[in-house]
Parts: structure tokens; sequence; C-alpha cells
């Protein structure tokens, strides 16, 4: 069955580090997410991408964050400079197109953890 | 802007005994309502999902969910619960029916689901 992968699948890296975190979504998904969750906190939406850009992202989504499609298969959220708030699972997601009942297919997320 | 609570952090059943899992959602315009499931180490799961139509909807692995829009609900319930059945069980909500905004999902808290012997 198709799937999500992430990598890694835990990070530690101290603060001020960059972080990059990479997605690999199912091979005929269009629209690609990244979600996160700080742990003992609700699971939070982070941004959405489609056709090679940004189509939406929350107020957590700010300058220090990037993401990017650099091939046709991965999908990577940068994080420039970490903060220890930074610390959570981050949670990639993709969906197909053209159907808006389709469901998401998350991975199994990237943990990271800011010293 | 749409928020969900779930109402119960954790919920202990014995094995054979009913799972409810309780979701209330707000929105301002009629929502897509969703059921996800995570099991330890595991990514989140699609359980069902309600769009349009029946209101009633069935699920993969036994459970089901009933939309009820005077009441705001979301509830997930299970006959019979099963020792696999035990993980965390997460409430969603979409008010974008299309597009690019469909996978913004707002999710709950989170329902920590035990089941004993």
């Amino acid at each position: 069955e198709p799937e999500v992968t992430q990598t890694p699948s835990h990070q530690v890296t101290q603060m001020g580090q960059e972080v990059i975190l990479r997605c690999v979504p199912i091979s005929n998904h269009l629209y690609f997410y990244w979600y996160r969750q700080i742990l003992g906190q609700k699971v939070e939406f982070l941004v959405s991408f489609y056709n090679n850009e940004i189509s939406e992202k929350s107020e957590i989504f700010d300058d220090q964050f990037s993401v990017e499609r650099p091939d046709g298969s991965n999908f990577t959220l940068k994080i420039r400079s970490t903060k220890l708030e930074d610390s959570a699972m981050y949670f990639c997601a993709s969906r197909q197109a053209g159907v808006s009942t389709g469901e998401l297919f998350f991975g199994e997320g990237s943990r990271l953890t800011v010293l | 802007a749409q928020s969900v609570t779930q109402l119960g952090s954790h919920v202990s059943v014995s094995e054979g005994a009913l799972v409810l899992l309780r979701c209330n959602y707000s929105s301002s315009v009629p929502p897509y309502l969703f059921w996800y499931v995570q099991y330890p180490n595991q990514g989140l799961q699609l359980l069902l999902k309600y769009t349009t139509g029946a209101t009633l909807v069935k699920g993969i692995n036994g459970f089901e969910a009933e939309f009820k829009k005077s009441e705001t609900s979301f509830h997930l319930t299970k006959p019979s619960a099963h020792m696999s059945d035990a993980a965390e069980y997460f409430c969603a909500v979409a008010t974008d029916a299309g597009g690019t905004s469909y996978g913004k999902l707002t999710f709950g808290q989170g329902t920590i689901l035990t089941v004993h012997p």
C-alpha cells in the first residue's frame, strides 16, 4: 500500500541550528502539507503546498520556516534557526488532486528535539 | 474559524464493551468531519469521514460516527472494543470543501483509548 515516508524519525539539534525534515509523499498526490504536534498539545496545521508554491500557511509558519519540492519526489520543511519551542513532532501529509473528499495520508512523523 | 473539542483525554474500557469517544465542533459553515487514529510510533490513519449525505458513517475496524448538526457533534463509537483498538484518536474538521484549502484540518486534542482485558 502506498505510504508517506518521513526522515529522519528523530533529530536532536542545538538551538540556532538549521534543520531540514524530509518527506516523500505518495507518488500520484499533488497536494502536500506539514503539520506539527507539540508534546501534549493539538496537531496544528503549518502549511499547504500545491503546484510548486505555498497555497496556505498558518501564523506559526513564520519567516524561519520554508518548504520546497526540490525534485519530483521529495517535499522538505526547513527551519532556519531552531528555537526551543520548535521541539515537536512534525507530520507530512499528502492527498490526491481533483477529489474534494479525498483523505489526507500522513507519514509517521519526525520528532525534533531542540536543546 | 473552526474548532474541535474532544471530551476526555483518556478513555478506558473493557474488552467487548462499547467504545464512545466524544467530539464537538464549531464551524460557521457546513463542516467536513474526520476521525483519525494513531497507533504507537505510527502516523495518523483515517478511520472515517463525513462530507455530505448520510449522517451515520462507517469506517474501518468496525468504527462508526454520526454527524448531528443540531448538537454540533461527531461522536465515534464501536459496539465491542478489542485490545487492538488501544490507540490515540483525533477528531478533525475542515470547512473548505475543495481546492487547496481542503487539507487544512483543525484537530481536537486527542483521546487516548485504553482497552483492558
